[in-house]
């Protein structure tokens, strides 16, 4: 079971662009990393989803170096509603169990104005 | 499209009682999942569904939590002789079910022992 670890927090300012790095030295070779975000008194909703190099949709981009044993996450332009708790999960949601949903206590990330 | 349905919002049951949470996945979802939220720390897995089987329970702290999701799709999470530190919010996730398919979050039930 591929263990992460991110930052406990991290603040920034309206505007900027925030990365977040995981890292995830025992990843698997079917391991796909995942970044879910979570505001407080919701459930974590899915940001973004990868392999390997860059992934990027309308909220955020991964990037995975060729190792794949570390992941950043980058946010751009960030707001005063990107404050919340991010989550790097690793692993394989293949429907045979739960290996790899496993979170860590993730990322705080406050944005001031 | 709706997505998940966790009911009650909040429940609070004094020590000793029994406690039924109840989740609604997206409709066609064949994975459902359990996690348990404490104040400050991320979701820990409880349990999980392959539509009506439940193949991992593995994160039940003990025998008095029961998940049953009979019919493969609403699942209901069981607590019997609450305790205190069984206080947390109860997360339902649901998912396809495919390799690498996110999973939907509902907005959980917070539960309170006294």
């Amino acid at each position: 079971l591929a263990k992460t670890t991110q930052p406990i927090s991290m603040d920034s300012y309206e505007g900027q662009e925030v990365n977040i790095t995981c890292s995830h030295n025992n990843i698997a070779t079917n391991d796909y990393i995942t970044w879910y975000q979570q505001f407080p008194s919701q459930g974590p909703r899915f940001i973004i989803q990868g392999y390997k190099t860059k992934v990027t949709n309308e909220v955020a981009s991964l990037f995975i170096p060729a190792d794949r044993k570390s992941s950043t996450l980058s946010l751009p332009r960030v707001s005063l509603s990107d404050t919340a708790v991010y989550y790097c999960l690793v692993g394989v949601d293949s429907g045979g169990g739960a290996d790899g949903l496993t979170f860590g206590k993730g990322t705080h990330l406050i944005i001031q104005p | 499209g709706a997505g998940v349905s966790q009911s009650p919002r909040y429940k609070v049951a004094k020590r000793g009682q029994d406690v039924a949470l109840r989740c609604d996945p997206i409709s066609g979802h064949v994975s459902l999942f359990w996690y348990q939220q404490a104040l400050g720390q991320g979701p820990e897995f409880l349990t999980y569904f392959q539509n009506e089987a439940q193949l991992d329970k593995s994160g039940l702290p003990s025998d008095r939590f029961f998940a049953e999701r009979p019919e493969g799709s609403v699942s209901t999470l069981k607590i019997q002789r609450t305790q205190q530190e069984d206080s947390a919010v109860y997360l339902c996730a649901s998912s396809s079910g495919g390799f690498y398919s996110p999973l939907h979050f509902g907005n959980g039930t917070r539960l309170t022992v006294t």
